[in-house]
């Protein structure tokens, strides 16, 4: 079945980039998606890409999507501590059941 | 601020009871799925309401039901509850079943004992 995989934890230092990468199966994915979830709170969603574009950018946000390997990056420039949360990687397809499929999370932890 | 209210926010249950957990629509969503993320997961699909109607489910017993109404708010129903069940129920409202606008509540923390 269809299946999102990514890294469980990345630590940054302050004013670094992160960078959080994942990978998934589903060859027909419609759009691809960033979701960050802080302690306690609901997910808010943060980008999301169609499956036609390699790339979107949003401020301090760059998503990545090399279609080919099936890989989504989200880039974060100059990190702050207001970054440190769980962030989901997560696809859909929509000749699919109307689902979002989400990865476990990315913790991403801030070093000052 | 989603515009997606659920609530409760907080609810403790026991092994075999049944609850039922509220969520309210965007304006002008007239689609609402449901959610479940247990401790340290991604959120898993349950099922979608769409103008009142299941649109899909995911791998779930039958024991979770729900329902859409006109105003397009929607709630979950669990019967027989586990401690399994145990999770943050999330609902998410969208437009017409489109998924790449799909905005989530804060959640449900449902605790069963």
């Amino acid at each position: 079945g269809e299946d999102v995989e990514q890294s469980l934890f990345l630590s940054v230092r302050e004013g670094d980039s992160s960078v959080i990468n994942c990978t998934y199966t589903d060859s027909s994915s419609t759009y691809l998606y960033w979701y960050k979830q802080e302690p306690g709170a609901g997910l808010q969603l943060l980008t999301y890409i169609f499956s036609n574009m390699d790339m979107k950018q949003d401020q301090r946000l760059t998503v990545l999507l090399n279609k080919k390997d099936k890989h989504l990056s989200l880039r974060i420039a100059d990190t702050q501590t207001g970054d440190s949360a769980i962030y989901f990687c997560a696809e859909s397809n929509m000749n699919r059941d109307d689902k979002i499929i989400f990865g476990k999370g990315t913790r991403l932890h801030i070093l000052p | 601020e989603t515009g997606v209210t659920q609530s409760p926010t907080h609810l403790i249950k026991t092994r075999g009871q049944q609850v039922t957990l509220r969520c309210s629509s965007q304006s002008g969503h007239n689609t609402v799925s449901w959610y479940q993320q247990a401790l340290g997961q991604g959120p898993q699909f349950i099922f979608q309401y769409y103008r009142e109607e299941e649109n899909g489910r995911g791998n779930f017993p039958p024991r979770f039901s729900g329902l859409q109404f006109p105003n397009y708010s929607s709630e979950l129903n669990v019967n027989a509850l586990e401690l399994d069940d145990s999770a943050l129920y999330l609902c998410a409202s969208s437009s017409d079943r489109g998924l790449s606008e799909a905005f989530f509540g804060q959640g449900t923390r449902l605790t069963v004992v």
